[in-house]
């Protein structure tokens, strides 16, 4: 089976960076996602990490060590816009519930 | 359009009374995936259809619960006698294959009085 664990809240300040943290434990690895989801909407992909290492792309990038089950999204320049639930996904070996959220990190930005 | 659409977009049944909600996923998409999201709560997997092979059911709460993808393409979800406990948001996803990132529609809120 599969564990995600993310922290359940976050504040940050307009204009800020924040980090976003995803922990995991897995019997099999077959990369991990990143969605955001604003209240009332259904969730939008953002990023996917397979390999270790940072991935960027605009503002968001997102990090994975596989070796320590762990795995980060980094905002920056943080607009009022960002403020959403941010759910962190592992694909396991296999199809189907292997394929598993975590329960979301709600992050507020404050002007 | 070309995304993952839903309906209806919300439901209201009673107590007892069965449900259906229907979802057309992207024009080429092979997996399907069912979700439920209750108030503040994370995506729970219900179940998840993959090309022609055998749908995964083990995510399915109950009995009362079942799902089915005519043709590949437009899936429908079933829910009989329904509870209160199962009003949520119920979420369909579709990608190209259970390697690639999912595309959610709109969801379906579905309120048990």
């Amino acid at each position: 089976g599969q564990n995600i664990d993310q922290p359940t809240e976050m504040t940050a300040t307009e204009g800020a960076i924040v980090q976003i943290n995803c922990t995991y434990q897995t019997s099999g690895f077959n990369g991990l996602f990143w969605y955001q989801q604003h209240a009332g909407e259904a969730p939008t992909f953002l990023s996917y990490n397979v390999l270790d290492g940072l991935e960027e792309k605009g503002r968001f990038s997102s990090f994975l060590s596989r070796s320590k089950g762990y795995s980060y999204l980094l905002l920056k320049e943080l607009q009022m816009k960002d403020s959403a639930s941010y759910l962190c996904a592992v694909k396991g070996p296999n199809y189907g519930q292997n394929f598993v959220f975590g329960p979301g990190t709600r992050l507020s930005v404050l002007p | 359009g070309a995304g993952v659409s839903q309906s209806p977009s919300n439901k209201v049944t009673e107590k007892g009374k069965d449900v259906e909600l229907r979802c057309d996923p992207i024009s080429g998409h092979t997996a399907l995936y069912w979700y439920r999201q209750s108030l503040g709560q994370g995506l729970e997997f219900l179940i998840y259809f993959q090309g022609n092979s055998a749908p995964d059911k083990s995510g399915l709460p109950s009995d009362r619960f079942s799902a089915e993808r005519t043709g590949g393409s437009v899936s429908t979800l079933t829910i009989q006698r329904t509870q209160q406990e199962d009003s949520a948001v119920y979420l369909c996803a579709s990608s190209l294959s259970s390697l690639h990132e999912q595309f959610f529609g709109p969801g379906t809120r579905l309120t048990v009085l």
